[in-house]
C-alpha cells in the first residue's frame, strides 16, 4: 500500500528564516509526485510536479526537489503570504489511475512577520 | 477561465438524511474526481469519472456513489448519513490521463 508521510506537522517560522519541509513516500515505480498549497477553506493549488529522482522545480521561493525515497520543498526567505498547509501526494504505479493521488497529512508552515 | 465550481458552500444534515454535492470542472475538462478532507485522516480518493464512466473508487462503503454528465458536470450522493461523514468534500477536475489535479473550494458537511 503507498504510503506519504510528511514532516513536520507544523513549522513556525521567522520571516526570511529559511527552511525545508520532507515527504517521505513508499510506492513502487512512482509515476509522479505532487506539491499542492492549501489554505483555510479553500482547495489544494497546484504547486509542482516532479517525476524522477534528481528532478528540481522552482517557483519563486520555492523550490521541490526528488529522490527515490522522498521530496523536500525548500522556502527561501518565506513572507508572511508563504503560510498555509502544503501536501505532497504521489500517484500509483502505471497499472493505477493517475487520478488517484495518496496524500501526506500535510505540514502547516506559518510565517511570522 | 474559471475554476471547478462546487455548490453548495456548507450544508448541515442530520444522521439518516441523504445529500447531493455538486461540482462543475473546468471548461475542457472531461475527468472529474472526488476527495473526503477531515483532520484526521486528511485527504482521502472517493472515486474519479471520465466520460460519464466511473474509472476508479476508493476504500468507501457503497452509500458513497456518483455520476458524471455528458458536459462533464458531476454530482456525489451520500445516503444515510452518519455523524463520520463530517468533512470537506473536494472536487478535482483534469484535462487528460497525467494532467495535474485542479481543486474546487470544497463542499463542508456536516452532520449533526
Amino acid at each position: 500500500e503507498d504510503q506519504v508521510t510528511q514532516s513536520p506537522e507544523a513549522l513556525r517560522l521567522q520571516e526570511g528564516e529559511s527552511s525545508s519541509l520532507n515527504c517521505s513516500y513508499t510506492v513502487s515505480g512512482l509515476r509522479g509526485l505532487f506539491w499542492y498549497r492549501q489554505d483555510p477553506g479553500k482547495g489544494p493549488e497546484f504547486l509542482f510536479t516532479l517525476y524522477s529522482a534528481g528532478e528540481e522545480k522552482e517557483k519563486e521561493r520555492l523550490k521541490a526537489t526528488l529522490t527515490k525515497k522522498e521530496s523536500f520543498l525548500h522556502i527561501t526567505a518565506p513572507k508572511p503570504e508563504d503560510s498555509a498547509t502544503y501536501l505532497c501526494a504521489v500517484q500509483p504505479p502505471v497499472s493505477g489511475s493517475a487520478r488517484q493521488l495518496t496524500f501526506g497529512s500535510g505540514t502547516q508552515l506559518t510565517v511570522l512577520p | 477561465k474559471a475554476g471547478v465550481t462546487q455548490t453548495p458552500r456548507y450544508l448541515i444534515k442530520t444522521r439518516g438524511q441523504q445529500v447531493t454535492l455538486s461540482c462543475s470542472p473546468i471548461s475542457g475538462h472531461r475527468s472529474v474526481s472526488w476527495y473526503q478532507q477531515t483532520p484526521g485522516q486528511g485527504l482521502q480518493f472517493l472515486f474519479e469519472y471520465f466520460s460519464e464512466t466511473q474509472r476508479n473508487k476508493g476504500n468507501f462503503p457503497g452509500r458513497f456513489s456518483g455520476r458524471q454528465f455528458s458536459n462533464s458536470r458531476s454530482e456525489m450522493n451520500v445516503s444515510t448519513l452518519e455523524l463520520g461523514d463530517s468533512a470537506l468534500y473536494l472536487c478535482a477536475s483534469s484535462r487528460g490521463e497525467n494532467e495535474k489535479l485542479f481543486f474546487g473550494s470544497g463542499t463542508q458537511l456536516s452532520v449533526l
